[in-house]
């Protein structure tokens, strides 16, 4: 069974930052690209950023580009995201999610709270 | 980057009501179209990949189609489990969008 687990979320100070882990099971991680989509409370869903199975490309949206890094280590079969500069308009509940096309499995999601 | 533009963003309908919502992409996107239904405080499901392609464990009363660069996704006889929110999202290339959503609510 597919699974993914979203942890490190939290409530958090503008300009500060954060990083979330998302450890998977079930399949074999190595081969599968991965994304890190969000969803601010009450709205619809953004696609934040992108990894290739074995890290060789990575595409961000505009709006976290240079602030967020996504990574994978294919050893511990877990994808991070490493969140600098926070803003409030970060705050949103954080999801994992299998398969550079259509991502077909997602994890239960970990919820980021930026406010002073 | 590629728009998605999805309609109707809210649909009232019966029980075993044929519900059609549709997304328009900006360029050809192929059939990379997916598409996703969410019910409240969960996470998104696939129910739809390569535009047609119906993802494993899906009920059959749920399919996809495209003509051009305009998606559906039929519901063919509304379910009481089918109530939440539905996105379609496009992978044909990055960034990938999703479409704004439609909340579907029973009649």
């Amino acid at each position: 069974e597919v699974q993914l687990v979203e942890s490190g979320g939290g409530l958090v100070k503008p300009g500060s930052s954060l990083k979330l882990s998302c450890v998977a099971s079930g399949f074999t991680f190595s081969s599968y690209g991965m994304h890190w989509i969000r969803q601010a409370p009450k709205k619809g869903l953004e696609w934040i950023a992108l990894i290739y199975y074995d890290s060789s490309n990575k595409y961000y949206a505009d709006s976290v580009k240079g602030r967020f890094t996504i990574s994978r280590d294919n050893s511990k079969n877990t994808l991070y995201l490493e969140m600098n500069s926070l803003r409030s308009e970060d705050t949103a509940m954080y999801y994992c999610a299998k398969g550079a096309g259509s991502p077909d499995y997602w994890g239960q999601g970990v919820m980021v709270t930026v406010s002073s | 980057d590629i728009q998605m533009t999805q309609s109707p963003a809210s649909l009232s309908a019966s029980l075993e009501e044929i519900v059609t919502i549709t997304c328009q992409a900006s360029q050809d996107i192929g059939n990379w179209l997916s598409w996703y239904q969410q019910k409240p405080g969960k996470s998104p499901q696939l129910l739809i990949y390569g535009a047609t392609s119906l993802a494993d464990g899906v009920p059959s009363r749920f399919s996809g189609s495209r003509s051009g660069t305009q998606y559906s996704l039929k519901i063919s006889r509304l379910q009481v489990e089918d109530i939440g929110i539905y996105y379609c999202l496009q992978a044909y290339s990055a960034p990938p969008t999703f479409g704004a959503g439609t909340k579907l609510e029973l009649k």
